[in-house]
């Protein structure tokens, strides 16, 4: 079986501040992981993805995810954040060695950069 | 590039109607999604379609939900009868990549349905 953990509800930042939203994984085998991005009212973006090889994952809007496969981890990361980044934030994975196509997402975390 | 087209945005219903949901994939994608996203929660997959084909639908409650994408483009999410818990938004999402390969999604904006 396959899940996906968000620790944290809600991330507060300041802007030009570092950004972290935590998430973790446990999977049988080895992971496809993905991080999206919802703004109010509208749908899911894809931000960043890891299948293989470098554990950096650069996205879009400067956006970067390190792969920690003892932690197990998928961390999603900003040197710089700013107000617009304001969102919520999905994790998901799916087990490739699993035989199902199904990525389980996270219950989402809520960032908030203030001005 | 078109992006892709969910109606309604919303639909309000009582409980034991019916109600029908409509996708159109972005043009060129084989593989269509049905997600189901209740407040609070990430979106839980119930169907995955590659062309005209089901791909998975293991998490789909058959007894009241249906879906079809009968020429392979667009599709139609069905629910007979709506029960309270059916509140949701529902997603649709489409995707270039084959099922079964790294892929990424695009989603539609989503329909919010309530269910009184």
């Amino acid at each position: 079986a396959q899940s996906v953990a968000q620790p944290e509800d809600q991330v507060n930042v300041a802007e030009g501040n570092p950004l972290t939203v935590k998430c973790t994984y446990s999977v049988s085998g080895n992971p496809y992981l993905f991080w999206y991005v919802q703004y109010p009212n509208r749908g899911l973006q894809f931000l960043l993805k890891y299948i293989t090889g470098d554990n950096l994952v650069k996205g879009s809007y400067g956006f970067e995810a390190e792969f920690n496969k003892s932690q197990t981890s998928f961390h999603l990361k900003k040197p710089s954040a700013l107000v617009s980044d304001s969102a919520l934030y999905f994790c998901a994975v799916r087990d490739i060695s699993g035989g199902s196509y199904i990525p389980t997402f996270g219950r989402g975390t809520s960032l908030i950069v203030h001005p | 590039e078109a992006g892709v087209a969910q109606s309604p945005r919303y639909k309000i219903i009582e409980k034991r109607q019916s109600v029908a949901f409509w996708c159109n994939p972005i043009s060129g994608h084989a593989t269509l999604y049905w997600y189901q996203q209740i407040l609070g929660q990430g979106p839980k997959l119930l169907i995955q379609f590659q062309n005209n084909g089901v791909v998975d639908d293991s998490q789909l409650p058959k007894d009241r939900f249906s879906a079809e994408r009968l020429k392979g483009v667009d599709s139609t999410l069905k629910i007979q009868p709506a029960k309270l818990e059916d509140s949701a938004v529902y997603l649709c999402a489409s995707s270039t990549r084959l099922a079964g390969t790294a892929y990424e999604q695009y989603f539609g904006p989503g329909t919010r349905l309530t269910v009184t």
